[in-house]
Parts: C-alpha cells; structure tokens; sequence
C-alpha cells in the first residue's frame, strides 16, 4: 500500500538550475497539495489542486509551477532554483470528509540550492 | 502571516509527567486537526474534531477544541518517551486550503 510517493528524497541543486519534484498516490484522491517545511515556520502552502486540470496558489507559490494532468500525478517545478528554496518539500494527498480533510504525506524530499 | 500560532514552540520535560500544548487563531476554523511528525517523516494525522466545545481522546492524549472554534489544545498525561516529536495543528479556514501551525517540538526525557 504505497499512499503518497516522492521523488527524489534528496537532492542539491546550484543557484539558478530547474527540476521538478515528483508526488504520486494510489488513494484517489482529488485534493492534492505541496507544502514546504522551513524550521520555525511549520507547514507552508505552496500550491494546491482540488481536481486534475485544476491547481491554485497558496501562501508562498512564487518561483513554483505546478500541474495536474492526471489525478495520481502532481510534480512541483522549480523554475530558477534560489538558496531561498533550500527546505524540505512535502507533497500531501488529501481526503475530504464531512468531519474533515485528512491529509497523508509523502515522506519529503531534502532540498538544498547552492 | 501565520493564521496559526502554536505555544510553546519547544517542550522537554520528564518522562511521567503530564503537558498541554496549545493552537490560537484569530480566525474560525471548519475543522482543526492535529499531527505529529517524526524525524524525516511526513505528518501523521492524530484527531480532527469539527464541533465547538468538542473533546476527542486518543489513549493518553486529551484533545479539545474551544467552544468559538478559534483555538484547540492537546494534553498528554504520563508522558513518555515515544510521544517525542513534532506538534503541528492544521485547520480549514472557509476555502479547501489546510494551513498549518507554526508547531511545538516536544522531547520527553527518560
């Protein structure tokens, strides 16, 4: 029962590169979202998707891309890595209920931009 | 701006002992849900609770939300030393965005 799949865990990246993150899951679940985790900050929203074809932004969305063209798929683009993006990414899919969203997480990917 | 303020930010105390950890917003949430992230893993969700003045409990852990759904706290009695780890509390604001607290690291020493 694989859930939410990243890819890669790790990776370093220089000042300037592109790469794109990758999340799958087998939940079929239309609600998707990636998030950044910085010490002190928590959780941040990067973007979200509530359905394929659809995606918005979230709290901090600058210098991402995101889309969603299948619901098992939602890859995060980095357009011109910054050291500013060195952090821990997550990309969570998430079920909706009547008492609630649940969101289940990947296990992350280590970023650091050089 | 943090919609969700988390206090304390760091805890360590002894093992037996019993803490409270707490979540405010100004805002008021749809539901709010609380997790628990260890190291180099994703959040694992605890407890959602949806109504005003709710009370969830999971074994040692005491969840509670307030009665204007504005703020929640989680009280852990007998702490021990396999409920170190990150606190995060998450909630719905209006719209489907599940934003996050700012977190409480907790460490229980044996």
């Amino acid at each position: 029962n694989a859930g939410v799949t990243q890819t890669p865990k790790f990776q370093v990246l220089k000042t300037g590169q592109s790469m794109t993150l990758q999340c799958a899951q087998d939940m079929n679940h239309e609600y998707m979202s990636w998030y950044r985790q910085d010490p002190g900050m928590g959780l941040r929203l990067i973007h979200y998707s509530v359905g394929a074809g659809i995606t918005d932004q979230g709290e901090v969305p600058n210098g991402y891309n995101v889309s969603r063209s299948t619901t098992e798929d939602f890859p995060l683009r980095l357009l011109s890595a910054a050291p500013s993006q060195t952090s821990v990414y997550f990309c969570a899919s998430m079920k909706t209920a009547p008492i609630g969203t649940e969101a289940f997480f990947g296990q992350g990917t280590r970023l650091t931009v050089v | 701006t943090q919609l969700l303020e988390q206090s304390p930010q760091f805890l360590s105390i002894q093992e037996g002992e019993n803490l409270t950890v707490y979540c405010n917003s100004s805002s008021v949430f749809s539901s709010l849900q609380w997790y628990r992230q260890e190291p180099g893993e994703g959040p694992v969700l605890l407890v959602t609770v949806v109504t005003g003045g709710e009370v969830k409990k999971l074994k040692r852990l005491t969840f509670q939300f307030g009665d204007a759904r504005k703020d929640s706290s989680l009280h852990i009695t007998a702490a021990q030393p396999g409920d170190t780890g990150l606190y995060l509390c998450a909630g719905i604001f209006g719209n489907e965005k599940l934003t996050f607290g700012t977190g409480t690291r907790l460490t229980i020493i044996p």
